[in-house]
């Protein structure tokens, strides 16, 4: 069973800091890995998708990397700013065919000013 | 402007009652979930849909029930059966296997 695991739970780090946020998995044999955000009471916004074959995506000021054999993603965010304060979730879609994405728990960002 | 239109925002239930929440999606996707969120866990699968008049039970579909007549909507009905139905509702579509989400139904028992 495939397990997904976001620490820290919550993170503050000043305006202006590089930081990185980590998602691990259990079972290395997944299709692909997502990153989201969440503001409260709203839903998803994708951010990065990064297909089993891929080791790294980027978007702006977003840099997701992944290795698969030691069942970890992180996702770099370059020059915070308080508008990143928001949850951020991991989620791992495994085997091909199997439709079920399975979510980590999140980690709560706060960019202080 | 294309996406996924869930309604109501925040719902109300008495004990024993059944409510529908309503997901909409203009984004011509064959694929739909329901999801469950609650405080300190990850997102749970209810139902999903691959195709119309096609639907498969996720990890907690006791209590709940769907249907998928059209591709562009993908209802959920939350029953009396579902003893703990408090909870964030989110519904997905997924292209070439990348998910997009709606803004969610908080459904409140009272």
């Amino acid at each position: 069973k495939q397990e997904v695991t976001q620490i820290p739970a919550a993170l503050s780090v000043p305006e202006g800091e590089n930081l990185v946020l980590n998602c691990s998995f259990t079972d290395s044999a997944i299709y692909n890995l997502q990153w989201f955000r969440q503001d409260p009471g709203k839903g998803l916004t994708s951010l990065l998708l990064i297909q089993s074959s891929q080791r790294e995506q980027t978007s702006g000021r977003l840099n997701a990397s992944l290795d698969k054999s030691s069942g970890r993603s992180t996702l770099y965010i370059a020059a915070s700013q308080p508008g990143d304060s928001a949850t951020y979730l991991c989620a791992v879609k495994s085997n091909f065919g199997n439709e079920k994405l399975t979510f980590g728990t999140g980690t709560r960002l706060t960019i202080i000013p | 402007d294309g996406g996924i239109t869930q309604s109501p925002k925040y719902l109300f239930r008495k004990e024993g009652q059944n409510v529908t929440l309503s997901c909409e999606q203009n984004l011509n996707h064959d694929a739909m979930y329901w999801y469950r969120q609650d405080p300190g866990q990850g997102l749970r699968l209810i139902y999903y849909s691959q195709i119309v008049n096609d639907f498969q039970k996720g990890d907690i579909a006791e209590g709940y029930s769907v249907s998928r007549e059209k591709k562009e909507s993908f209802p959920l009905t939350v029953t009396s059966a579902q003893k703990n139905p408090t909870a964030f509702y989110l519904c997905a579509s997924t292209v070439n296997t990348e998910a997009f989400f709606g803004q969610g139904t908080r459904l409140t028992v009272v």
